[in-house]
C-alpha cells in the first residue's frame, strides 16, 4: 500500500459512455498527477495539479477532463473515448520540493470497446 | 528536460547482485536521481533517491560518481520477485515535478 488508492481497478466502456476515474491520497501531499501507460510503452504524463490548481496539461484530448476538488482527491472524467485510449491510468501524488518523490496508486485498467 | 539512458533489458540469476547503470549527461545542478520499480499492471514504486556519492536503504544502493553524469542502482542478492522494470529518472530541481519515464530496464531474474 502506497497511500494512494484508485477506483475502479478495472473498467470496460463503450465509445459513447461517460465514466469517471477516482484517485485519493492519504499522505498529506499537495500535488497530484494523472499518467497513461499503454501496452509496452513508458508512462506518459497527462495532467499535474499543484495546490488544487492545474499546472500542466500535456496536449491531452478534451475527451479526458480532470478535476481536483481538494488536495486529497483527483478525478479523470472520460467521455466519447476511442479504442486507442485503452490503457492503464495511473494516479500519483507528491509533496512539492527539491527531493520530491511521487507515490503511485495501483492504476485503473481501462478497455474501450 | 534532461533525459536518462539505461539498458533495455538485463538477465540475472537468483542470489546474484545486479547493477543497472543509467546515464544522464545533462543533469542539472539541483536535480536528484530517483529510481522506481514497476511490476506488470501496477503503479511504479519508489526504490531510492540520491544526489551524490552513495545512498543505501533496505532495498538497494545507489552509487553516483562525482560528475553525476551517471548512476548505478545495485540490488543485492536478487530473487525471482525482483523481476520487474526499473526506471531511472531525474526529479526535483529543473524538472518542476515532472517525471519523464523512459523505456526503463526490464530485469529478468531466473532460478
Amino acid at each position: 500500500e502506497t497511500g494512494v488508492t484508485q477506483t475502479p481497478r478495472h473498467l470496460v466502456m463503450g465509445m459513447t459512455n461517460k465514466k469517471s476515474l477516482k484517485c485519493e491520497q492519504h499522505l498529506g501531499h499537495n500535488a497530484m498527477y494523472w499518467y497513461k501507460q499503454s501496452a509496452k510503452k513508458p508512462l506518459e504524463l497527462m495532467f499535474v495539479y499543484s495546490l488544487e490548481e492545474r499546472v500542466e496539461n500535456n496536449s491531452v484530448p478534451s475527451r479526458f477532463s480532470p478535476e481536483c476538488p481538494n488536495s486529497s482527491h483527483l478525478f479523470l472524467h472520460l467521455h466519447t473515448l476511442q479504442p486507442e485510449d485503452s490503457a492503464l491510468y495511473l494516479c500519483a501524488s507528491s509533496r512539492r520540493g527539491p527531493q520530491e518523490t511521487q507515490y503511485f496508486g495501483p492504476g485503473t485498467r481501462l478497455l474501450v470497446l | 528536460l534532461a533525459k536518462t539512458t539505461q539498458p533495455i533489458s538485463m538477465d540475472s540469476y537468483e542470489g546474484q547482485e545486479v547493477n543497472i547503470t543509467c546515464s544522464h549527461n545533462n543533469i542539472a545542478t539541483n536535480d536528484y536521481i530517483t529510481w522506481y520499480q514497476q511490476f506488470p499492471s501496477q503503479g511504479p514504486r519508489f526504490i531510492i533517491q540520491g544526489y551524490k556519492t552513495k545512498v543505501t536503504n533496505e532495498v538497494a544502493s545507489l552509487f553516483i560518481p562525482a560528475d553525476r553524469k551517471s548512476s548505478t542502482l545495485s540490488l543485492p542478492r536478487v530473487s525471482l520477485s525482483d523481476t520487474a522494470v526499473y526506471y531511472c529518472l531525474l526529479s526535483g530541481g529543473d524538472q518542476g515535478g515532472k517525471l519523464i519515464f523512459g523505456q526503463g530496464t526490464e530485469l529478468s531474474v531466473k532460478p
